[in-house]
């Protein structure tokens, strides 16, 4: 079985601050560990992915996280927030004989001026 | 990048009628759609996987009557809401994934559909 926590459903930065979005997952099997972001209305576009190579990963917008499998925990960074990061942000996981995305609940990031 | 359109993008209609969401697969071929459901401020919850030629999976407390998927070709499935009532009411996502498709690649999402029922 596959769960993802994702701490804290709301996150407020000001623009320019670092960002910090805080996911941990739960699987039986190794982990493939995703992020992604959705915009209001909107479908889900992938910021990036973790499938077992590097554990820092780097993706879109200059989003990263770090695999830290001692901690179960697979938090997203981004050095500068810009207000276009508006947006809700959503960890998941799959795994081996899982192709199906489990989700977390959800981060809405506000990024204030 | 792989590109995945979903129409409807926005329905309103009256309880008791049926309605049907199509996704499409625009420049790949997806042996594998995942259908899910996002209430208001909430996460997105599997409903079933499909997969070409043969019957969706359902999640468990999914009514496999009630929401009726098709997926009869490589480039579309089609998700029926059947005899809608407003608890039906809900954003509906699909994504969809290509030949040799493996749990750790990315799914491509389409946009949605917000559906309401009256």
């Amino acid at each position: 079985a596959q769960s993802v926590t994702q701490l804290g459903s709301h996150v407020s930065v000001s623009e320019g601050a670092l960002v910090l979005l805080r996911c941990n997952y739960s699987s039986s099997v190794p982990p493939y560990l995703f992020w992604y972001v959705q915009y209001p209305n909107q479908g889900l576009q992938l910021l990036l992915k973790y499938t077992s190579a590097a554990t820092l990963v780097k993706g879109i917008n200059d989003f990263e996280a770090e695999f830290k499998k001692s901690e179960t925990s697979f938090h997203l960074t981004k050095p500068s927030a810009h207000m276009s990061d508006a947006a809700e942000y959503f960890c998941a996981v799959s795994g081996k004989g899982r192709r199906a995305l489990t989700f977390g609940s959800g981060t809405r990031l506000q990024v204030q001026p | 990048g792989a590109v995945v359109s979903q129409h409807p993008s926005w329905v309103i209609c009256k309880s008791g009628t049926s309605v049907k969401i199509e996704c499409r697969s625009l420049d790949f071929q997806a042996t594998t759609m995942f259908w899910y459901r996002q209430f208001p401020k909430q996460s997105l919850m599997l409903m079933a996987t499909s997969n070409e030629g043969s019957k969706a999976t359902y999640e468990q407390g999914v009514e496999k009557d009630k929401f009726l998927i098709n997926h009869a070709s490589l480039t579309l499935s089609t998700l029926t809401v059947t005899s809608a009532h407003p608890e039906d009411s809900s954003f509906y996502i699909c994504s969809a994934a290509g030949q040799n498709f493996y749990s750790n690649q990315p799914q491509h999402f389409g946009d949605g559909t917000r559906l309401s029922i009256l």
